[in-house]
């Protein structure tokens, strides 16, 4: 079955860049997704499409990809952004999440 | 506005049947896919499965498979997960997703339905 891996934790400053990277076999054919969850909420879209930012998300979030690795970049990160972090890839008829990133600013 | 309000919280027995619901508002429901997320206490996202509601094609995760049933009723914009013999180990949280217009990811979630099955 088709996987995504991500880092367990980042841990970033207020103010600098955090980046939380999601690594798959042929991701780079695919379209990477990214979802933001707080605790005790339900998960927020934040990127899709890669690169894509859907109205309402802060213009600090954005995504890349680069070969097999895409890759959700928050700059000037900001307290409010401590949450967990799942990317997110549809493979053959299947929706696949990676195990999630929790973003520590500290 | 698009808004999905799943059902409330829900206590129950080993070996019960339960069916938990997810209603559309705010777009043509039969034409967006709706998903099902699984989350377990303290745990990562799991992809359940997915339902086209106008003509009710249903995808399963191969963890899912035989073990839940997603169905969908266009008359009253609903989607619904259910289990015919729930075991301690379905207790979650559980969320309902609709996939976005341009492609394979999920624009709007539930607020979710915790699920408690304990004897």
């Amino acid at each position: 079955s088709y996987e995504l891996t991500q880092p367990p934790s980042v841990s970033v400053s207020p103010g600098q860049t955090a980046s939380i990277t999601c690594s798959g076999d042929k991701l780079g054919d695919k379209y990477a997704s990214w979802f933001q969850q707080k605790p005790g909420q339900s998960p927020v879209l934040v990127v899709y499409l890669d690169t894509k930012r859907p109205s309402g998300i802060p213009e600090r979030f954005s995504g890349s990809k680069s070969g097999n690795t895409a890759t959700l970049t928050i700059g000037g990160t900001q307290a409010t952004d401590e949450a967990d972090y799942y990317c997110q890839a549809w493979d053959s008829s299947f929706w696949v999440f990676g195990g999630g990133t929790k973003l520590t600013v500290l | 506005e698009v808004q999905l309000v799943q059902s409330g919280a829900e206590v129950k027995k080993p070996g019960e049947s339960l069916k938990i619901s997810c209603k559309g508002s705010g777009y043509r429901f039969a034409s967006s896919w709706i998903g099902w997320v699984r989350q377990m206490p303290g745990k990562g996202l799991e992809w359940m499965g997915i339902i086209y509601p106008d003509d009710s094609d249903t995808r399963y995760s191969p963890s899912f498979q035989g073990q839940v049933t997603i169905s969908a009723d266009t008359s009253v914009t609903t989607a619904y997960l259910q289990w015919s013999s729930l075991k301690a180990s379905d207790s979650a949280m559980y969320y309902c997703a609709r996939r976005g217009d341009y492609g394979f990811y999920f624009d709007h979630w539930g607020q979710g339905t915790v699920v408690t099955v304990s004897s």
